[in-house]
């Protein structure tokens, strides 16, 4: 099993530039996040989807859209990037979204440069 | 507001020794807590999680326990290995919707 797969590794992008962040899954679960690691803010959620077919607004959802295109795939949109967005973004993704199936396993990250 | 906060921020210690590694957190109506080990530039890997009904897990030389009532955590570390050299964070699940980190501790193991 690959876990949690995303692409890019690594992206810059100018102001008012939008782009797509992949992340795919293929253990199964049902449910997936996105977070956003800042230095000093550590990693705070942005959108999740409890289920295939769900979204809802994490902690930062301004300025981010996201897709749960099927159950192994949920995508985050900028849709006109800007400086405050540069960060480190991770999706993740765990079996259940409540109980003992809770653990959280993590993709490798996006970096994202904001110019 | 749940704070989550972890002491110390960095922690370097020759090899072989035991070491503690804190978190604490303001509330403590939890559903649970997970501690991850993050290697430099790359993501989180869970380490142990633990509900809000257990006091503690245990996973080869690691063990976690959880005091709800006084708001803390410990990762305890046994016989520490310079592969251990990694950022430790914490992280609490609050609501069906929020989990908050912690701002991680840097461990550094000499060899």
């Amino acid at each position: 099993n690959a876990g949690v797969t995303q692409t890019p590794k690594f992206q810059v992008l100018k102001t008012g530039q939008s782009m797509t962040l992949q992340c795919a899954q293929d253990m199964n679960h049902n449910s997936m996040y996105w977070y956003r690691q800042d230095p000093g803010m550590g990693l705070r959620l942005i959108y999740y989807s409890a289920s295939e077919g769900t979204t809802d607004k994490g902690e930062v959802p301004n300025g981010y859209n996201v897709s749960r295109l099927n159950k192994r795939e949920f995508s985050l949109r900028l849709e006109s990037a800007a400086p405050s967005q540069t960060s480190v973004y991770f999706c993740a993704s765990t079996m259940d979204w409540t109980g003992l199936r809770e653990t959280q396993y993590f993709g490798p990250g996006t970096r994202l440069l904001v110019l | 507001k749940q704070e989550v906060t972890q002491i110390p921020a960095a922690l370097s210690v020759p090899e072989g020794e035991n070491l503690v590694l804190n978190c604490s957190f303001t509330d403590s109506a939890i559903y649970n807590l997970q501690w991850f080990r993050q290697d430099p530039g790359k993501g989180l890997t869970s380490l142990l999680l633990i509900q809000s009904s257990q006091r503690e897990q245990t996973s080869g030389r690691l063990n976690a326990s959880l005091d709800k009532s006084s708001g803390r955590s410990t990762l305890y570390i046994a016989a520490s290995q310079p592969g251990d050299s990694a950022t430790y964070l914490c992280a609490v699940k609050t609501s069906y919707d929020k989990v908050i980190f912690g701002p991680g501790t840097s461990l550094s193991v000499i060899p």
